[in-house]
């Protein structure tokens, strides 16, 4: 399995834009990069993913290096409901699908 | 179109006991995953059903089984329970078993055992 980074926690004031980094230094070739993120309680909620070119939907940005090896997920106005906790996922290949959750980046976004 | 849920909500057994919690995938989704997650954790992956067979599992021991309908609706049930079995199950469902299919979860059931 690729492994992801993720700084444990981060703030944010509101209205701004939020950046959180995810490190995969060990991705292959075939592995995507998912971003989800789990609000209190709450099931997590899919975010966006990507493979090599940056992708962009009405939630957020993601921002991949040229290498692969980290990548960026950007809450471009970000708002107190965005409080949550965002998790940088690698998929496995060939191994039935599942999705591997590390610890995520709390995210606290402050008025 | 309708995401996943899931029944019940909350429920609270007793050590020993057996439970059954049960799913409904997205429309037009054919695959189901179930997730455990301890309070301060990231969800852990138990098992995916696909067509109604197994179709991936991880390390968690044979009293967590589950099944999956004709309908993709699926159960994850639970023997011989233990106080570590208290968390939040999650399901999750995904059309075909695709590297880039996306899982879309649903709400949890909040287990509990005392």
């Amino acid at each position: 399995d690729a492994k992801t980074t993720q700084p444990p926690s981060m703030d944010c004031a509101e209205g701004r834009a939020a950046n959180l980094p995810c490190n995969h230094s060990t991705i292959s070739g075939n592995e995507y990069v998912y971003w989800y993120r789990q609000i209190h309680s709450q099931g997590p909620q899919y975010i966006i993913h990507g493979l090599k070119n940056n992708e962009t939907n009405e939630m957020a940005s993601l921002i991949i290096t040229e290498d692969r090896k980290s990548s960026t997920l950007i809450l471009p106005h970000a708002t107190l409901r965005d409080t949550a906790v965002y998790y940088c996922i690698v998929r496995v290949p060939n191994a039935g699908n599942m999705l591997t959750f590390g610890g995520g980046t709390r995210l606290m976004v402050k008025p | 179109e309708t995401g996943v849920t899931q029944s019940p909500t909350h429920l609270i057994k007793t050590r020993g006991q057996q439970v059954t919690l049960r799913c409904s995938s997205q429309s037009g989704h054919n695959t189901v995953s179930w997730y455990q997650q301890a309070l301060g954790q990231g969800p852990q992956f138990i098992f995916q059903y696909y067509r109604e067979e197994e179709n991936g599992r991880g390390n968690f021991p044979p009293r967590f089984s589950g099944l999956q309908f004709p309908n993709y609706s699926s159960e994850l049930n639970v023997n011989a329970l233990e106080l570590d079995d208290s968390a939040l199950y999650l399901c999750a469902s995904s059309f075909g078993t695709l590297k880039q299919g996306t899982q879309y979860f649903g709400p949890g059931t909040r287990l509990t055992v005392t």
